[in-house]
């Protein structure tokens, strides 16, 4: 079947802009995560989605990050008036099972490159 | 809370050769445990889990045991191969939360 699926899956934007991610879990994963990888380090938290609940954006590094879900499928991630450190790799990953036994699968990311 | 902790790479090594990859943790309870691995231009995928103390998770030749003793969960494969060249992430959940820690990463080169 189909794996979790991200565009665009590279972005290169103007400071000052803002910018849409978007993710595709797989069908059926209630679960969605957004994590940011930057170079040389290890992925960030940034935001989790399950189920109708509300989500927990506690990871998300300003206010100018924000997400959303809609029909508890797909997500955007959004990033306003972007700056240079916002230049990551931008992972989503989905999980059928919450809690500390679920599998994540993950998506193959966004570059993105703030210019 | 809970944390993990990861070898800095990058690891060479020559085809054939024995690999490990420390990563120890600190937790709360007994988590399960995983190893993911990312290879070049891909997302993470896992690679194996250990789901309770002295349980050895493997897959495509890596093993690595939940060593409670030690706080370890250290990747292992007795003979790399050029394809297994890629980075590879010790993970943990956060007690109580679906909110997953990761380490920094250890990058892998295999040379032919």
């Amino acid at each position: 079947g189909a794996g979790v699926s991200q565009s665009p899956s590279n972005k290169v934007t103007e400071k000052g802009k803002d910018v849409e991610l978007r993710c595709d879990p797989i069908s059926g994963h209630t679960a969605l995560y957004w994590y940011r990888q930057s170079l040389g380090q290890g992925l960030e938290f940034l935001i989790y989605f399950q189920g109708n609940s509300a989500p927990d954006k506690s990871g998300l590094p300003s206010d100018r990050f924000s997400a959303e879900r809609t029909g508890g499928s797909v997500s955007t991630l959004t990033i306003q008036r972007t700056q240079q450190e916002d230049s990551a790799v931008y992972l989503c990953a989905s999980s059928y099972k919450q809690g500390s036994s679920g599998e994540q699968y993950f998506g193959p990311g966004t570059r993105l490159t703030v210019t | 809370g809970n944390s993990v902790t990861q070898m800095e790479g990058p690891v060479t090594l020559s085809e054939e050769a024995f690999l490990t990859i420390n990563c120890t943790y600190t937790a709360t309870g007994y988590p399960s445990l995983f190893w993911y691995v990312q290879y070049p231009g891909e997302g993470l995928q896992l690679l194996l889990k250990a789901t309770k103390a002295d349980d050895k998770g493997s897959n495509k030749g890596f093993e690595a045991t939940y060593r409670k003793e030690t706080t370890s969960f250290h990747l292992e494969k007795g003979s790399v191969q050029v394809s297994d060249s890629a980075v590879y992430f010790c993970a943990l959940p956060l007690s109580g939360t679906y909110k997953y820690i990761f380490g920094t990463g250890t990058r892998l080169k295999v040379l032919a």
